[in-house]
């Protein structure tokens, strides 16, 4: 059973830049059929989809943060990464990682979450 | 502003049936299947329907999901007290920009 573990700094300072890694276990991040995804939620907000990637190296991203937000893939290491740069206090949120099915188009895994702080 | 469009919340009594209204438009909702996702207090999402109408397995029948034009529903019959939480509705855009939206979700009180 696919498992998802989000990792990195819970706190950032203002205008520096958000990483964060989503480790993927029990299955292989190069199988067809999925893309990995980032998925963010402010506190006492609704869900934010951040953007995805295939293992290929395809991205899409959120029209609203596709200047500021980069998604990479280590099939190696089973990983896939979030970057966000110019971080402000408005990013200050919760953030899962998870599986899109493509034949479906649903979320049907995710990560228990890391709430990241922008604060100086 | 959501792009998908759910009342912020919606309350019941146990037994009851409720149901949740998402709005969306033709580029999402009117040429996509509907998802929805329950999100237990402190807790990450799940998956709860997927194309419009299926469960995953695991999911009780009390749950069922509708599409009409592009307006999408999810029903819960039987409520219970371990239904209490929010729910959020997604799909796929195609419009100008291609992308996953969500609803602003629906805090489901159970009274």
């Amino acid at each position: 059973q696919v498992q998802l573990q989000e990792s990195g700094p819970g706190l950032v300072k203002p205008s520096q830049t958000l990483s964060l890694t989503c480790t993927v276990s029990g299955g292989s991040i190069n199988s067809g059929g999925y893309y990995w995804s980032w998925i963010r939620q402010q506190p006492g907000k609704g869900l934010e989809w951040i953007g995805y990637i295939y293992f290929s190296g395809s991205t899409y991203y959120n029209p609203s943060l596709q200047s500021l937000v980069s998604i990479s893939v280590d099939t190696s290491k089973t990983q896939f990464s979030l970057r966000l740069n110019s971080v402000t206090a408005a990013d200050t949120a919760v953030y899962y990682c998870a599986r899109f099915n493509m034949v479906h188009q649903h979320l049907d895994v995710w990560g228990q979450g890391t709430t990241v702080t922008v604060s100086s | 502003q959501s792009v998908l469009i759910q009342p912020p919340s919606a309350s019941g009594t146990p037994g009851q049936r409720i149901t949740i209204s998402c709005s969306g438009s033709t580029s999402n909702i009117g040429s996509n299947t509907v998802n929805w996702y329950q999100q237990l207090p402190g807790r990450a999402p799940q998956l709860l329907i997927y194309s419009t109408d299926q469960r995953p397995s695991g999911v009780p029948d009390r749950f069922s999901g509708s599409k009409s034009g592009t307006s999408a529903s999810l029903a819960i019959s039987g409520l219970q007290s371990e239904d209490e939480a929010d729910y959020y509705c997604s799909a796929w855009d195609d419009g100008l920009n291609v992308y996953v939206v969500f609803g602003g979700g629906t805090k489901l009180t159970v009274l």
